[in-house]
């Protein structure tokens, strides 16, 4: 069955970076497009970034443009978010998703989350 | 970026009530609309895509219609198990975006 685990996160200072990492299993991972999908405490969800299935083509959201990275491990069925410039307004759990396709940007699997938070 | 607007924000209902969630897009989108489910503490869970298609696996007293800016979430018969978080989703231009949710509690 498909699992999807996301690993690496934690408290971190405003500035600071951190990197997130999703384990994927189940399925083909370099067949599908893979996403982040962030969501602050209390609030609604938020799509942070997308890469296609072979890595050529990536997508950020505004909030997160210029300081985020998305890339994949096709070799390793790994997914990563490299989160630079930190802010507090980053503080969320963040989520891998999987494309239903490879760009329909439809979820039809996601991680547990892993917990972000941005302070001092 | 399109601005996605659910109504109502939260929503009491009883176990058996039919229940209707609205989501209007802030330009025409199609057919691209995906309905979420979000228990608290758990990931979200795809119910519908493409406005109107169940996703394998879900009860079908869960059904999605509509397209261009108007678009609808029911489910039939709730159950205890339904109650829960749901948000929609455009998926026809990137930034994809979340409507703000509804929250549904049993009244």
């Amino acid at each position: 069955q498909v699992q999807l685990v996301e690993s690496g996160g934690g408290v971190v200072q405003p500035g600071r970076s951190l990197r997130l990492s999703c384990a994927a299993s189940g399925f083909t991972f370099s067949t599908y497009g893979m996403h982040w999908v962030r969501q602050a405490p209390g609030k609604g969800l938020e799509w942070v970034a997308v890469i296609s299935y072979d890595g050529s083509n990536k997508y950020y959201g505004d909030s997160v443009k210029g300081r985020f990275t998305i890339s994949r491990d096709n070799s390793r069925d790994m997914l990563y978010l490299q989160m630079n410039s930190l802010r507090a307004e980053d503080t969320a759990v963040y989520y891998c998703a999987k494309d239903r396709t490879n760009w329909n940007y439809v979820f039809d699997y996601w991680g547990q989350g892993t917990l972000v938070t941005v302070s001092s | 970026d399109i601005q996605m607007t659910q109504s109502p924000s939260s929503l009491s209902a009883s176990v058996g009530d039919r229940v209707t969630i609205t989501c209007r897009a802030s330009q025409t989108i199609s057919n691209y609309l995906n309905w979420y489910q979000q228990k608290s503490g758990k990931a979200p869970k795809v119910l519908i895509y493409a406005a109107s298609t169940l996703q394998s696996g879900v009860p079908s007293r869960f059904s999605g219609s509509g397209s261009g800016t108007d678009f609808t979430l029911t489910i039939s018969s709730l159950q205890p198990e339904d109650f829960a978080t749901y948000y929609c989703q455009q998926s026809h231009s990137t930034p994809d975006t979340f409507g703000q949710g509804t929250k549904l509690e049993i009244k």
